[in-house]
């Protein structure tokens, strides 16, 4: 089993509408959460980052962190077609010698004018 | 401000051979991790490099080697390449906080292709 598990979807909805994109993970000492867009053939982009259990909002952006369930959520608001892509969650524990980022295997997003 | 780059952009090599990546970090940043994105999946993180040591690795094998440079810079060195190899070989780099990861920015990447 996967410390991160990600559906890989794609997810397709029409212009406007709100995504909701998950991850689930079994790693309980995971304390940080971002959630990152890759562009197809590009490197990833940081879009929120968030620390232990709660909500953080940006913008149309809004990431919610369950640790209780161990379930973290990207909303965006009002999606436009220039969000298509991949959104890829990342998850890190705390203390020395523990800062990798493990991802999930993304979700493909798509957004439909 | 310059973000994180890398290079070269795409690179071709055959199996046995050795291959040399570099990163620059962002501005201001001191800490460089590695990570290898296979097709449809996420990045697999390598190792990562602070005061020009090695502080952290990843599940990959001695063939995988880096450096980090006083000026912060850093190279990943992969020898004897096999097909499996093949990815985009990404650069992030972040300010080093006590406990935690900053926020790691990425570079656009190296498509490494082993032929």
């Amino acid at each position: 089993q996967k410390e991160v598990e990600q559906d890989p979807g794609p997810l397709s909805v029409p212009e406007g509408a709100i995504v909701s994109l998950n991850c689930t993970y079994s790693n309980s000492a995971f304390q940080y959460f971002m959630w990152y867009r890759q562009y197809s053939r590009k490197g990833p982009e940081l879009l929120m980052y968030t620390y232990s259990s709660g909500n953080k909002e940006d913008g149309r952006f809004t990431a919610q962190v369950d640790k209780s369930s161990k379930y973290i959520s990207l909303f965006i608001r009002d999606s436009q077609p220039s969000d298509s892509a991949t959104y890829l969650c990342a998850m890190s524990a705390i203390g020395p010698g523990r800062r990798a980022l493990t991802f999930g295997s993304g979700t493909r997003l798509q957004v439909q004018p | 401000d310059a973000g994180v780059t890398q290079s070269p952009t795409h690179l071709i090599k055959t199996r046995g051979q050795q291959v040399t990546l570099r990163c620059s970090p962002k501005s201001g940043h001191d800490t460089v991790s590695w990570y290898q994105q296979a097709l449809g999946q996420g990045p697999q993180f390598i190792f990562q490099y602070y005061e020009e040591e090695e502080r952290q690795r990843g599940n990959f094998p001695d063939r995988f080697s880096g450096h980090q440079f006083p000026n912060y810079s850093s190279e990943l060195n992969v020898n004897a390449l096999l097909l499996g190899d093949s990815a985009l070989y990404l650069c992030a780099s972040d300010l080093r906080l006590a406990g935690g990861p900053g926020e790691q920015f990425f570079g656009p990447g190296t498509r490494l292709t082993v032929l």
